[in-house]
């Protein structure tokens, strides 16, 4: 299995202030059809998971666009531009190139 | 607006069977795969199984070793989970989601906790 390794994984982070979290698999997720199955999903305290990005940078509708996504092969990042208060939970990249769909751990986005 | 609802979780002993039932809305059910991921209490999310749109093509993760079956009625807009000789590291929330062209899931249900205790 592939599996996708998150860090940090507790982000305390001032409000206002920018974020980034860091995800690597240790496949390449790039596939032969030219595209990299990399997604990334919020889930706030006692709620669902909530898909923010696909395809390592296409943005959910409704997500708003302080929150950006890039990287390519094994190497991905997710960016809060500046963080609010709803922003608050875990953050999980996830893996859809190779089956079977892998997450990353997880990472606790919290205001300091 | 698409919703998706589980129903049928609940206390099963060790070795015993549950079927979990996702009821879709909102969107054309027969036309999407479709997933169910799960999520042990306090713990980050697992994949368990997808089927595709006919129900014809199932893929499970290693972990199922053939205990769980995932199965589909488009006529009734449902997704289930057979689940049997479950243990007890089998307790979670377990979350139908819709899949999508692009490889992904966008859409969740609330989930329905599984708990597996003598």
């Amino acid at each position: 299995d592939v599996v996708m390794t998150q860090s940090p994984l507790s982000l305390p982070v001032t409000l206002g202030q920018p974020a980034s979290i860091s995800c690597r698999s240790n496949q390449s997720l790039a596939r032969s059809d030219g595209n990299t199955y990399l997604n990334w999903f919020q889930q706030r305290p006692g709620q669902s998971p909530r898909r923010l990005i696909y395809e390592v940078s296409n943005r959910d509708s409704g997500v708003p666009d302080r929150f950006s996504g890039s990287g390519s092969g094994t190497d991905f990042t997710l960016k809060i531009s500046r963080v609010e208060t709803e922003d608050v939970g875990i953050y999980y990249c996830m893996q859809s190139t190779h089956w079977p769909w892998t997450f990353g751990q997880g990472t606790k986005v919290e205001i300091k | 607006e698409v919703q998706l609802v589980e129903s049928g979780g609940g206390l099963v002993q060790p070795g015993g069977s549950l079927r979990l039932c996702c009821e879709a809305s909102g969107f054309a059910f027969s036309r999407y795969w479709m997933s169910w991921v799960r999520q042990a209490p306090g713990k980050g999310l697992e994949w368990v199984a997808n089927i595709d749109q006919r129900g014809s093509g199932t893929d499970y993760v290693h972990f199922v070793g053939g205990r769980f079956t995932v199965s589909r009625d488009n006529a009734k807009n449902s997704l289930f989970l057979q689940m049997s000789s479950l243990r007890v590291e089998d307790t979670a929330v377990y979350y139908c989601a819709r899949a999508t062209s692009t490889a992904s899931v966008d859409y969740w249900g609330q989930g329905t906790l599984v708990t597996v205790s003598s």
